[in-house]
């Protein structure tokens, strides 16, 4: 069956940068886009944007355009998303989806940044 | 972007009672394919986002059939036919025939 594992969760530092992973199993990766999705303390799900696993290409929303980073390593089925330079209201939850439907989703990563 | 519209946003209701979301959305969901990419999500407290209908009305594998999609064009609506407690949690509807993706502000459902 489809699972998507994310790593654990992330205390950082302001100015900081994080690396979140999100392996792949149950499927062929590189048949089906990944996407990001972050979901603030108490609030909705915001849609950050997808990668394309064939090309690696990346596609972001605005307001995730610059500190975020989507990434791949094929090799391990897996997709990365790293945001540098971290500010306190990047605080959130952030999930892997596949596919452009958003089909199966990861456990999400618990991202907090505080001095 | 489109803007995805969910009322109500609190929906308290009595166990084994039927429940009603709409989704509104500001430009019409049909895609050039011939599909209407709609798609609904149920988050339960604690938990990831899971999706249980898509395409408006298609039930993802494993969801119970008490839960039903409807709806064309702008306008959507998620029904559950009789409320169990493992409801309780967030509902969202997703557009997916656009870019960017947009979610509605989510439904909290609970029980009375």
């Amino acid at each position: 069956q489809v699972q998507l594992v994310q790593s654990g969760s992330e205390l950082k530092k302001p100015g900081a940068s994080v690396n979140i992973s999100c392996k792949a199993s149950g499927y062929s990766f590189s048949d089906y886009t990944m996407n990001w999705v972050r979901q603030a303390p108490g609030q909705g799900l915001e849609w950050m944007g997808w990668i394309n696993t064939n090309t690696g290409n990346p596609t972001y929303a605005q307001g995730f355009t610059g500190r975020f980073v989507f990434s791949l390593d094929t090799s391990v089925s897996t997709a990365y998303l790293q945001i540098i330079s971290l500010k306190t209201e990047d605080t959130a939850v952030y999930y892997c989806a596949r596919d452009s439907q958003s089909s199966s989703w990861g456990q999400g990563t618990l991202v907090t940044v505080s001095s | 972007d489109v803007v995805m519209t969910q009322s109500p946003l609190s929906l308290p209701v009595t166990l084994g009672q039927p429940a009603s979301i709409s989704c509104r959305s500001n430009q019409s969901l049909l895609h050039s394919d011939g599909n209407t990419y709609l798609n609904w999500f149920q988050q339960r407290p604690g938990q990831s986002p899971r999706r249980l209908i898509y395409k408006v009305s298609k039930r993802d594998s494993g969801v119970p059939d008490r839960f039903s999609g409807s709806g064309s064009g702008t306008d959507f609506t998620l029904k559950i036919s009789r409320v169990e407690a493992e409801d309780v949690g967030f509902y969202y509807c997703m557009q997916g025939t656009h870019w960017p993706r947009t979610f509605g502000q989510g439904t909290k459902v609970e029980i009375k």
